[in-house]
């Protein structure tokens, strides 16, 4: 168990919904990846907050935003969505900002946009 | 544009063995990551590569990074079934990170 936790783990919604993950990092991570996997992009960064700001951006969609609140916790929210954003969604958080850190990742929240 | 080439996709080996799986990128970067999945499992961070000539160990695992050739390598010493798993290198280019493909490694008696 890495101590990240994501909610809920499977999600299954239609085409043009919109859709929130929720990531609680491990205590006292202050930074939060978010990472989409699906069999035909594989893996790609989406974006990273730390300590409640936005500190580096992927190949985020303008659909997708997220966001990190006070106590840590983070928010992936998907709109207008597209069969093709079904995939995996993991989340990951480290100590700090530094390049040398390890990332612990959680267990992922599976969509499937029908 | 970043691009990662991971090499072999695919990769079937004997308990025992040594094996290198090779990760080619195509833009100077100033970091490269190697992770673990296992099937239908979350990633495993395993390697962080900051400088030319870098070298980790871990285990039967070792991860190189040669900056100038813009080539990363994960070696695989004496296999054994519990590395069987899908491998995955990631470069970091300013605020962004492309991945590879993943190498899967099966590991057989």
């Amino acid at each position: 168990d890495s101590g990240v936790t994501q909610t809920p783990k499977h999600l299954i919604t239609a085409t043009g919904q919109r859709v929130t993950l929720r990531c609680s990092p491990r205590s006292g991570d202050l930074s939060v990846y978010w990472y989409q996997q699906s069999l035909d992009q594989g893996l790609q960064f989406l974006i990273q907050y730390y300590n409640g700001e936005e500190r580096a951006k992927g190949n985020i969609l303008e659909r997708f935003s997220a966001q990190q609140f006070p106590d840590l916790h983070s928010e992936l929210n998907l709109s207008s969505l597209e069969l093709g954003d079904s995939a995996l969604y993991f989340c990951a958080s480290s100590v700090d900002l530094g390049s040398q850190e390890t990332q612990y990742f959680g267990p992922g929240t599976r969509l499937l946009v029908l | 544009e970043l691009k990662v080439e991971q090499n072999p996709l695919f990769l079937s080996m004997q308990e025992g063995k040594n094996y290198t799986i090779y990760c080619n990128y195509s833009t100077t970067s100033d970091r490269l990551y190697w992770y673990r999945q296992d099937p239908g499992k979350s990633l495993e961070s395993l390697f962080v590569l900051l400088s030319n000539g870098a070298v980790k160990q871990e285990g039967r695992l070792m991860a190189s990074l040669d900056t100038k050739a813009r080539l990363s390598t994960l070696h695989i010493t004496a296999a054994v079934h519990d590395l069987s798993a899908t491998y995955f290198c990631a470069v970091a280019w300013g605020n962004d990170m492309r991945f590879g493909a993943g190498t899967r490694l099966t590991v057989k008696p």
